[in-house]
């Protein structure tokens, strides 16, 4: 099976400009979460989801959004960028979103803000 | 809210060492333990998880213990090798539920040849 892909692998955008970052999970697996990895501070959780519905959501502005299609591919889009989003954007998927099962994470897409 | 620490945030042991890398949870409703692993550039990988009904789970090299009561777990790496040099990720989550997994702030380890 082909393993989680996302794109692009890397962007740079300017403050006030708007990103849209791509998720396609592994064959089966219907939920796709969201993390955003800054050095020091982890793998911040952004949200979750599993059929075409947030189910979980972190402690993001509302700026952070995000979307899942009937394939289970996900979306996620930040709205008027701000420095402090430079990050490395991971998403990862597993087959129904169960807290216990293994998180299979994608390469990541490398944001840059300037 | 959840909140998982982790430390140290850095690490550096001799090759053949041992490492040990500590976490301490909030929910005391958390029953499943995760350890992930990312090497440089490349994405995390799950390489270790213990259920709240076990206090110890040993794969090779590395082990994992839990104090459920303390609200503490730990990861030993023994042996150490210069392919164990990477960023450790803890973390907590409800187990069986579908609520967030959420991690601790890592733990870069390098092991010095």
């Amino acid at each position: 099976k082909a393993g989680v892909t996302q794109t692009p692998r890397y962007l740079i955008k300017t403050r006030g400009q708007q990103v849209t970052l791509s998720c396609s999970p592994i064959s089966g697996h219907r939920s796709v979460s969201w993390y955003q990895q800054t050095p020091g501070q982890g793998l911040q959780f952004l949200f979750e989801y599993f059929s075409e519905t947030q189910r979980n959501k972190g402690n993001f502005p509302g700026r952070f959004s995000g979307r899942q299609f009937s394939n289970s591919r996900s979306e996620m889009n930040v709205s008027t960028l701000e420095l402090g989003d430079s990050a490395l954007y991971l998403c990862a998927s597993s087959p129904s979103g169960a807290t216990n099962e293994k998180l299979f994470f994608g390469s990541g897409t490398q944001l840059s803000v300037l | 809210g959840e909140n998982v620490e982790q430390h140290p945030s850095t690490l550096s042991v001799q090759e053949g060492d041992s490492a040990v890398i500590k976490c301490t949870y909030s929910d005391s409703a958390s029953n499943y333990f995760p350890w992930y692993k990312q090497e440089l550039g490349k994405r995390p990988q799950l390489i270790i998880d213990i259920r709240s009904n076990v206090g110890e789970k040993k794969d090779q090299r590395i082990a994992v213990t839990l104090n459920k009561t303390a609200k503490h777990f730990s990861l030993h790496i023994t042996e150490t090798q210069p392919e164990d040099s990477a960023v450790y990720f803890c973390a907590a989550s409800r187990g069986t539920s579908y609520d967030k997994v959420i991690f601790g702030p890592g733990t870069s380890l390098s092991v010095i040849p």
